[in-house]
Parts: structure tokens; sequence; C-alpha cells
């Protein structure tokens, strides 16, 4: 069935550093891959996405690839920030279809 | 816009108890989703409607579980009997379309259950 697999699921970097957060679709017909941030005790919050007609796409420090041959689709985020600090989760849903599968998050501890 | 709005935003019950939680998504807004999301399970899609109509309640845990969209702009999670394992928080999200479009999260309700 649909699947997305997120890795790694903890991710300790010091400030100023990048992060690289990776993920993975079963899905061939998923098209569209959004990330959510979801700081501590607050609702998950849309940051980027990007649909399969482009390969990257960059906001500010945040960056997103999608590599569509292998299913695998990145963030990044440059010049890290203690307020980067958050759980993170990928996403791949497809036109025509109800729902989108999420991954299972990755936890991002930004050392001050 | 308001956003997605749930109430009640904190539940205290006893076990037994019915306890109902509720949505009201962004106005337009065609497709509703629940999750729920604990430390151990990671974020859970529970059910969700397309156009008002349940689409997919393979995710809800039991029978104890249900929810309903009666129309456009509300819609019910009902746990009855409530159990303790069911603590946790839960969102409801809302979109325009379905898979391929954002979803909207609610501030969720944060459900303990003694």
């Amino acid at each position: 069935g649909e699947n997305v697999e997120q890795h790694p699921s903890t991710l300790s970097v010091q400030e100023g550093d990048s992060a690289v957060i990776k993920c993975t679709y079963s899905d061939s017909a998923s098209n569209y891959f959004p990330w959510y941030k979801q700081e501590l005790g607050k609702r998950p919050q849309l940051i980027i996405d990007i649909r399969s007609n482009v390969g990257e796409k960059k906001d500010q420090r945040i960056a997103v690839t999608l590599n569509k041959t292998a299913k695998h689709f990145s963030l990044h985020i440059t010049e890290t920030q203690p307020e980067d600090s958050a759980v993170y989760f990928c996403a791949a849903g497809y036109t025509g279809g109800f729902k989108t599968i999420f991954g299972a998050g990755t936890r991002l501890f930004v050392k001050a | 816009d308001a956003g997605v709005i749930q109430s009640p935003r904190h539940e205290v019950t006893e076990m037994g108890q019915e306890v109902t939680l509720r949505c009201k998504p962004i106005s337009g807004h065609n497709s509703l989703f629940w999750y729920r999301q604990t430390m151990m399970r990671g974020l859970e899609l529970l059910i969700y409607f397309n156009n008002n109509v349940p689409i997919d309640d393979s995710g809800m845990p039991e029978d104890r579980f249900s929810a309903k969209m009666p129309n456009a702009s509300f819609s019910t999670l009902k746990i009855q009997p409530s159990e303790p394992r069911d603590s946790a928080v839960y969102f409801c999200a809302t979109s325009w379309g379905g898979g391929q479009e954002t979803q909207y999260f609610g501030p969720g309700t944060r459900l303990l259950v003694l």
C-alpha cells in the first residue's frame, strides 16, 4: 500500500550548520510533496511544498529537492537557528487522491 | 479567515465516559481529516471526508470511535466509552481538494482519560 518513510527520526545539529531530512515514497502516482513543521505544543503547519513538475524549490533558508525516478525527496535547512527546533513531517499525495500520506516525523534539535 | 476551529481545546474525563470532539473547517474546504497524535504512534490518520461523505475510516482504532460530518461546516469525532489509552492530541485538518492540496490543521484537542 501507500507508504512514506522518513529518516532520520532524530537529528541534532549545531547552530549555523545545515540539516537534511530525507523521505521516500512508494506510490508512483504521487505528485505533491509538502513539508510540515510542528513546534512543541502547536499544530503542524506547512513550510514548503513541491510538485512533481519541478526538481527543486527554495524559500530563504529552506529548500526541497525531488527525485521522481528514485522516489526520494529531501528537506534542506541551511544556517540553522534554535527556532528551527521542531518536528518535521514529510508527506506525499496525488491529483485525484483524497488523502496525503505522512512520514513518521523527524525531531530536529538545533544547539546554540 | 479564522482557520480550522476545534473544541474543546482540552478535555479531561473519566474512563467509560463519552467524549465528543468538534471541528469547524475553513469555509470552502471540501476535505476534512481527523488525526490522533501520541508520542508512541506519532500522527495517525483516523478518518477523512470529502464533500461530507466518509471516504476511508480504516484508521479508526475501534468501534468505540465514530465520526460524522452532517454538513460542510461541522464534523464530530466521538469516543464511547473512552479508555485511558485514548489519551492523545486529536487534530482536525481541512483542505480544498484532496491529496494534492495543503492541509490546514486546527489547534487540536488535548484529551486525557483518567
